[in-house]
């Protein structure tokens, strides 16, 4: 089982500043790398898929970033409605998620 | 309007069983493979099963392997799940998932869209 870590646990965040989210995979998962957000009482959503490219209908202020065991989720300009929790999961092998990163208002 | 919509789950006490159901509408359920994910009361997401666009291929995650069994009609554009000798941690929303592509196989994938999810609680 590929085990994926994410880090922070949770960032405090002013709306208006850069979020950086990592996620690390215990072994090389190529590019087979999504990013979902999820907010309290909703399904996750897809943000990214193949590490880097942003599914459709998702804001340029959304990037993925890395390859192989270290990837990083950047938002560059944090909105009100982008506070939530983000999982990464990688797809290079039977599915796993990490444990997530919860982004809040400082 | 692609649409994944759960129901079945509730309360059932250790030991139990419980079937849920996933209804697709809005494109070719025929075409694609299907899944259902997981999650714990505050806790992250868990892959738990995959099956192949024809049912020829199935797979479990070690956690419900042999109490867990995934099925689907595709004349009903319907997915399931039967969970058998449900433990306290199987409490979760269980939510049903598709891959982005169309495909044959239940190879590795992300997903999107999801559905809303249906919360099993197992208690006595």
């Amino acid at each position: 089982e590929i085990v994926m870590t994410q880090s922070p646990a949770t960032l405090s965040v002013s709306p208006g500043e850069r979020a950086t989210l990592s996620c690390r995979a215990s072994q090389s998962v190529s590019s087979n790398l999504a990013w979902y957000q999820q907010k309290p009482g909703q399904a996750p959503r897809l943000l990214i898929y193949g590490a880097s490219t942003r599914a459709t209908g998702i804001p340029a202020r959304f990037s993925g970033s890395g390859s192989g065991t270290e990837f990083t989720l950047t938002i560059s300009s944090l909105q009100s409605e982008d506070f939530a929790v983000y999982y990464c999961q990688q797809y290079n092998n039977w599915p796993s998620f990490g444990q997530g990163t919860k982004v809040e208002i400082k | 309007e692609v649409q994944l919509v759960e129901s079945g789950g509730g309360l059932v006490k250790p030991g139990g069983s419980l079937r849920l159901s996933c209804a697709a509408s809005g494109f070719t359920f025929s075409s694609y493979s299907m899944n259902w994910v997981r999650q714990a009361p505050g806790k992250g997401l868990e892959w738990v099963s995959s099956i192949s666009s024809s049912s020829s291929y199935i797979y479990y995650a070690d956690s419900v392997k042999g109490r867990f069994t995934i099925s689907r009609d595709n004349a009903k554009n319907s997915l399931y799940l039967q969970m058998n000798s449900l433990r306290a941690e199987d409490t979760a929303v269980y939510y049903c998932a598709r891959p982005q592509e169309p495909g044959a196989a239940a190879a590795p994938n992300w997903f999107d869209p999801w559905g809303q999810g249906t919360l099993v609680t197992v208690s006595s």
